[in-house]
């Protein structure tokens, strides 16, 4: 079975500063990697995924992240965060053998950009 | 494009009563998932349906929740007598094709609350 766990619950930041979200998971198998962020009242929107390849990804409003196999981490990254960044993220995989394509989810950060 | 729909916003119910939750996917997408997220926790897997089949219905209590995907017209979520541990964000998201690699795209969400 596989599951997904992002260490902090929340991470307090001031506005400008850098931010790492980190995200481990366990499987036994392959995965696909995905961050999500979900802003209050609203649904979950994709910031990037991880398929294969360059294990650096960027994705949308500056945030990148980056796949370590061998810590099975995918921790997500933003060198200077914006007060609009407040929000909750979400770190999600899905077995590449599965034939159904569900995520499993982290339990969410909240992270918290101050002025 | 209109993204996923899902109506209604909110739904008030009594223990007892039953609540119909709707998802129409994005145009041409015929895959659909449903996620459940309790309060201060991460979404958890439901129940993923084609047209007209339910597919994996693995994270679905094993009493008083049923979903379906007519041939025509939207997802339905049903939960019959409900209770207070029922109360929940109820997400959608489709695909066009078996999610995998392909990310899911997520509805607002319908936000149950059990009087």
């Amino acid at each position: 079975a596989q599951s997904v766990t992002q260490l902090d619950s929340q991470v307090p930041v001031f506005e400008e500063a850098p931010v790492e979200l980190r995200c481990n998971y366990s499987s036994s198998v392959s995965v696909y990697l995905f961050w999500y962020v979900q802003y209050p009242n609203q649904g979950l929107q994709l910031l990037l995924k991880y398929l294969s390849g360059s294990t650096l990804v960027k994705g949308i409003n500056g945030f990148e992240a980056e796949f370590n196999k061998s810590q099975t981490s995918f921790h997500l990254r933003k060198p200077s965060v914006h007060i609009s960044d407040t929000a909750e993220y979400f770190c999600a995989v899905s077995d590449q053998s599965n034939n159904t394509g569900k995520l499993i989810f982290g339990q969410g950060t909240t992270l918290q950009v101050k002025p | 494009n209109a993204g996923v729909m899902q109506n209604p916003r909110h739904l008030v119910r009594r223990r007892g009563q039953e609540a119909r939750l709707r998802c129409s996917p994005m145009k041409g997408h015929s895959h659909v998932y449903w996620y459940r997220q309790l309060p201060e926790e991460g979404l958890k897997f439901m129940v993923y349906l084609q047209k007209e089949n339910i597919i994996d219905e693995s994270g679905m209590p094993k009493e008083r929740f049923s979903a379906e995907f007519p041939k025509e017209g939207p997802s339905i979520l049903r939960i019959q007598q409900v209770v207070r541990g029922d109360s929940a964000a109820y997400f959608c998201a489709s695909s066009p094709v078996i999610a995998g690699n392909q990310p899911q795209h997520f509805g607002d969400g319908t936000r149950l609350s059990i009087l």
